[in-house]
C-alpha cells in the first residue's frame, strides 16, 4: 500500500536554485523520512522529522512537517547536478515502524 | 556505517522458475527485515516484513505462496519467488532496521542495492 502523494512528480530546475518537493500522508505516523534513490539503485536515507516536530535541517536539507494537515516538505537550497535523483518520502506507523513510501518526485537539476 | 548487501543484483530466469534473493546485514544484526517491489518510475511498494525466528507478515494483497521469505538469522533474509511468471518481473528492494540502531536512531533503515528480476 502507499501512503500518500507527493508533488510535483517530476522537477527540473538549474543549478544553484532550490528544489521543493511536497508530501502527503494518510494516516497518523510516529516518523516521517524522506529517502533519495539513484536512478536502478537502492535508497539512501537523507532526514527524519518526528511527529512532534515541525522543522528541521541537514546541510541543504530543509524539512518541515505539518500533521495537521498530514503534509510534509523537503527543500533542498542551492541545488547541484549531484542531485539529480528521485526523492521519496515515507512514513513510519505501527508497532514495527514499517515504512510506506509516496509516489516520490524526480528531481532533474541541470548544469 | 551500516550496510546490507542483496544479492544478485539483477537476474535474468524462465517463465516457472524460482529466484532466490539474499538480504544480508553486514555489520549489523537485524531482527526486522523488509522487502518491498519497484516498477519502473514508480513507488516502493511494501511486499512483507521479515522477522528472525517467526513468520513473515505480509501486506494485503501479496501472494504468500508466491513470495516465499525466510529469515535464517539476524543478519541474513532471503526471498524466494516461486513459479516466476513475466508479471513478477520488477526491481525488488530489502531494507534492514539496526537492532542496535545507535546515532540514527531505530527508525532509520538502511536499504540493498536492490535486485532486478526479468522473468523471459
Amino acid at each position: 500500500s502507499q501512503q500518500g502523494e507527493e508533488d510535483p512528480q517530476a522537477l527540473s530546475i538549474q543549478e544553484g536554485e532550490n528544489a521543493t518537493m511536497n508530501c502527503s500522508y494518510k494516516t497518523s505516523i510516529n516518523n516521517l523520512q524522506w529517502y533519495r534513490q539513484n536512478s536502478g539503485r537502492g535508497l539512501v536515507h537523507l532526514i527524519l522529522i518526528r511527529s512532534n516536530e515541525r522543522e528541521k535541517h541537514s546541510g541543504r536539507l530543509r524539512v518541515t512537517l505539518d500533521t495537521s494537515k498530514k503534509s510534509s516538505s523537503l527543500l533542498i537550497t542551492a541545488s547541484r547536478a549531484a542531485d539529480t535523483a528521485s526523492y521519496f518520502c515515507a512514513t513510519a506507523s505501527g508497532g514495527y515502524n514499517k515504512l510506506i513510501f509516496g509516489a516520490g518526485t524526480r528531481l532533474a537539476v541541470h548544469p | 556505517g551500516a550496510v546490507v548487501s542483496q544479492h544478485p543484483s539483477w537476474v535474468i530466469c524462465k517463465s516457472g522458475t524460482s529466484v532466490k534473493i539474499e538480504c544480508r546485514s553486514l555489520d549489523f544484526q537485524a531482527t526486522t527485515m523488509f522487502w518491498y517491489r519497484q516498477f519502473p518510475k514508480q513507488s516502493l511498494m511494501l511486499m512483507a516484513t521479515s522477522n528472525e525466528g517467526s513468520k513473515a507478515t505480509y501486506e494485503q494483497g501479496v501472494e504468500k505462496d508466491k513470495f516465499l521469505i525466510n529469515h535464517a538469522s539476524l543478519t541474513l533474509s532471503t526471498l524466494t519467488v516461486t513459479s516466476a511468471h513475466p508479471e513478477d518481473s520488477s526491481f525488488y528492494i530489502c531494507s534492514a532496521r539496526p537492532d542496535s540502531p545507535g546515532l540514527s536512531g531505530a527508525n532509520v533503515l538502511t536499504f540493498g542495492a536492490g535486485s532486478r528480476l526479468t522473468v523471459l
